[in-house]
């Protein structure tokens, strides 16, 4: 059964960019779509984006300008990175494993919590 | 705000049948599956519902969805203390080629 893993800094200063790495385990990226998703604190989820195998990229339009996400198959990886960040960036940001064209993540990463503060 | 419609809370007693909606649009649920997702806060969350009314291996069939227009429902029935915890919809969006999500519904067991 695949296993996702996010890691990275749980603090990040006001403009700064934050940066996420997510580890898969138990299976491949590829043939997948995979996805960042966050939580604000009291929120409900927000879609940030998805990256194929390929490397073909989709943004939410609403962070599209901040945001860059990209993968390493060799190591069954895939990152995050959104720049200029704001105390509204603070949330409980999720990896997850997708497929094209619905809303269906059959596998998700625990998620983990990022501060915005310097 | 969210660009899916939930309330933000439900309860029921243990045994009893509980639904939640959940609103959308012509761009999201009237053209595109709904899925449904239970989430305990600090922990992953797990597909409950895929297309529409489709239930994972796993999952009770305690637990059914259905859709109807631009809105959606998970019904709960039988219901057991375990299940209280967070409830998402969620469907495609042709607007946005992407996700979109509610904002989730917290279920108490009284």
């Amino acid at each position: 059964q695949v296993h996702l893993q996010e890691s990275g800094p749980g603090l990040v200063k006001p403009s700064e960019t934050l940066s996420l790495t997510c580890t898969v385990s138990g299976g491949s990226t590829t043939r997948y779509i995979w996805s960042w998703i966050r939580q604000p604190p009291g929120k409900g989820l927000e879609w940030i984006g998805y990256i194929y195998d390929s490397g073909t990229t989709k943004y939410n339009p609403s962070l599209k300008s901040r945001v860059t996400i990209s993968v390493d198959t060799s190591k069954n990886q895939f990152f995050l990175k959104l720049r200029s960040v704001t105390a509204a960036d603070a949330a409980v940001y999720y990896c997850a494993r997708g497929s094209g064209g619905v809303a269906e993540f059959d596998s998700w990463g625990q998620g983990t919590l990022v501060t915005v503060s310097s | 705000q969210s660009v899916l419609t939930q309330p933000p809370s439900a309860s029921g007693t243990p045994g009893q049948r509980v639904t939640i909606s959940c609103s959308g649009s012509i761009s999201n649920i009237a053209s595109n599956f709904v899925y449904w997702y239970q989430h305990i806060p600090g922990t992953a969350p797990k597909l409950l519902i895929f297309r529409n009314n489709q239930r994972p291996s796993g999952v009770p069939d305690r637990f059914s969805g259905s859709k109807s227009g631009t809105s959606a429902s998970l019904a709960i029935s039988g219901l057991r203390s375990e299940d209280e915890t967070g409830y998402y919809c969620a469907a495609w969006d042709d607007n946005v080629s992407g996700p979109v999500f509610g904002g989730g519904t917290k279920l108490t067991v009284l």
